[in-house]
């Protein structure tokens, strides 16, 4: 069963378009954090949300905490090339001390 | 920043072979590792956590006898995987915890071991 479930599970999109990654959980998470993977490599951290209701943006990329701390989303504006990737949402269970990722959403940005 | 090392980055072993992969802490003190197994194109699965100088808590449905874990110092965790079998090849990846994860959510991963068995 996982605890983390992301939404699209693949994403194809054109060059300059916008898109919206969600992480999903019935489970309190104390923080969660968003990660980009490249194929073969480890991933690799793109920010950490721990507020409920927080939000970041890291240029085109904005990233929300949900109030329940329960949820996350990504939304890239503008998606390039080289957005091309895996995105995992992940974080420490609260009240327990497990680190678990999502399922994972597959984005590919065509030129 | 904080660097966990892990080697070997790939290994290719015959069947019924055991393979042992490190997980270095380089510039912390590492009180929890994670264990974690990817197959192609899906995502981090976790496998084990270890706490120096206890046994690892494994997940539902990892064999322990299978996937031994070690954490014998603050900078080293090695995952052994016993009598290795094709089924088993896969992408283990190891992650540090310099005791800020809870709060903070830092978490600092290795480069991945890719292991393939024949």
């Amino acid at each position: 069963t996982q605890l983390l479930e992301q939404s699209p599970q693949f994403l194809s999109i054109q060059e300059g378009e916008n898109l919206t990654v969600y992480c999903n959980s019935s489970s309190v998470f104390s923080s969660l954090q968003w990660y980009r993977q490249e194929p073969g490599e480890g991933p690799v951290l793109l920010v950490t949300v721990v507020t409920g209701g927080e939000v970041k943006k890291l240029k085109r990329l904005t990233f929300q905490f949900g109030d329940a701390r329960k949820d996350s989303s990504l939304h890239i504006t503008a998606a390039q090339p080289g957005d091309t990737g895996l995105y995992l949402c992940a974080g420490p269970l609260y009240r327990t001390y497990k680190y678990i990722f999502g399922t994972g959403t597959r984005l590919k940005v065509l030129a | 920043g904080a660097v966990v090392s892990q080697h070997p980055s790939w290994v290719i072993c015959k069947s019924g072979t055991s393979v042992k992969i490190e997980c270095r802490s380089l510039d912390f003190q590492a009180t929890t590792m994670f264990w974690y197994r990817q197959f192609p194109k899906q995502s981090l699965m976790l496998m084990a956590t270890s706490n120096e100088g206890s046994k690892a808590t494994y997940e539902q449905g990892v064999e322990k006898d299978k996937f031994l874990i070690n954490h014998a110092s603050l900078t080293l965790s090695t995952l052994t995987v016993t009598s290795a079998h094709p089924e088993d090849s896969s992408f283990y990846i190891c992650s540090a915890d310099s005791g800020t994860t809870v709060a903070t959510g830092e978490l600092f991963f290795g480069e991945g071991s890719r292991l393939t068995v024949l």
